[in-house]
């Protein structure tokens, strides 16, 4: 069946230092979503991507749909300490559903 | 009430034991979902409904079972539990079905321990 894959499964940073996240699909994605959720909390939406090699930024985070539209990444410039969590991918399928990737979390030291 | 609501919070329940895990949304959303989510294994797909009336099977189905009687209802049923089974439960809903551009909305989840 269909897989999303995320690496790192985890990433410790010092707080200003950047962060990457990878998300890789066995097949091709209607389009890409992002989900941030907070130790503790829910999975929250974070942004579409539908585009081959979109990019869309939202003030530190920089997100990128690849050209094949079976890759997709998502980077923080200067990690805060406000940025800690698990961060996951979220694949659209032609059978309109969502394969979510398997997480990062991010853990900042200050 | 604003959003979704998951009931109960946490539950700690005997193996064997039937539960169900409610989901109300008060957004009108035509879709609604059920996820579990592990450590190391990210959320998977238990159940969905697209519409009132109907659902189907997502990535993990077996042990649970769902109904969707109206729109903003949509309890997940664990007939006889199994230690299998414990893990965090998440319900979510879309305007529209998910992988068709539309986000999802979560729910604050339910921590089920079966025992």
């Amino acid at each position: 069946g269909q897989q999303v894959m995320q690496i790192p499964q985890y990433q410790h940073v010092q707080e200003g230092e950047d962060f990457t996240t990878y998300c890789n699909s066995s097949t091709t994605l209607s389009n890409i979503q992002w989900y941030k959720q907070r130790p503790g909390g829910h999975p929250v939406f974070l942004i579409q991507l539908v585009k081959s090699g979109e990019v869309k930024k939202q003030k530190r985070l920089t997100f990128q749909f690849g050209e094949a539209k079976k890759n997709s990444s998502l980077h923080i410039t200067a990690t805060q300490t406000t940025d800690v969590g698990t961060y996951f991918c979220a694949g659209g399928t032609d059978t309109d559903k969502l394969i979510f990737g398997t997480g990062t979390r991010l853990q900042v030291f200050p | 009430i604003a959003g979704i609501t998951q009931a109960p919070t946490s539950q700690i329940l005997a193996a064997g034991r039937r539960m169900t895990l409610r989901c109300t949304q008060d957004m009108r959303h035509n879709a609604m979902y059920w996820y579990r989510q592990d450590l190391g294994l990210g959320l998977r797909l238990i159940h969905y409904s697209n519409t009132a009336g109907t659902t189907g099977k997502g990535e993990v189905p077996d042990g649970y079972s769902v109904s969707r009687a109206n729109t903003d209802d949509f309890p997940l049923t664990l007939a006889s539990a199994v230690p299998s089974q414990t893990s965090v439960y998440f319900c979510a809903s879309s305007v529209r079905p998910a992988g068709a551009y539309n986000e999802q909305f979560f729910g604050p989840g339910t921590r089920l321990t079966v025992l």
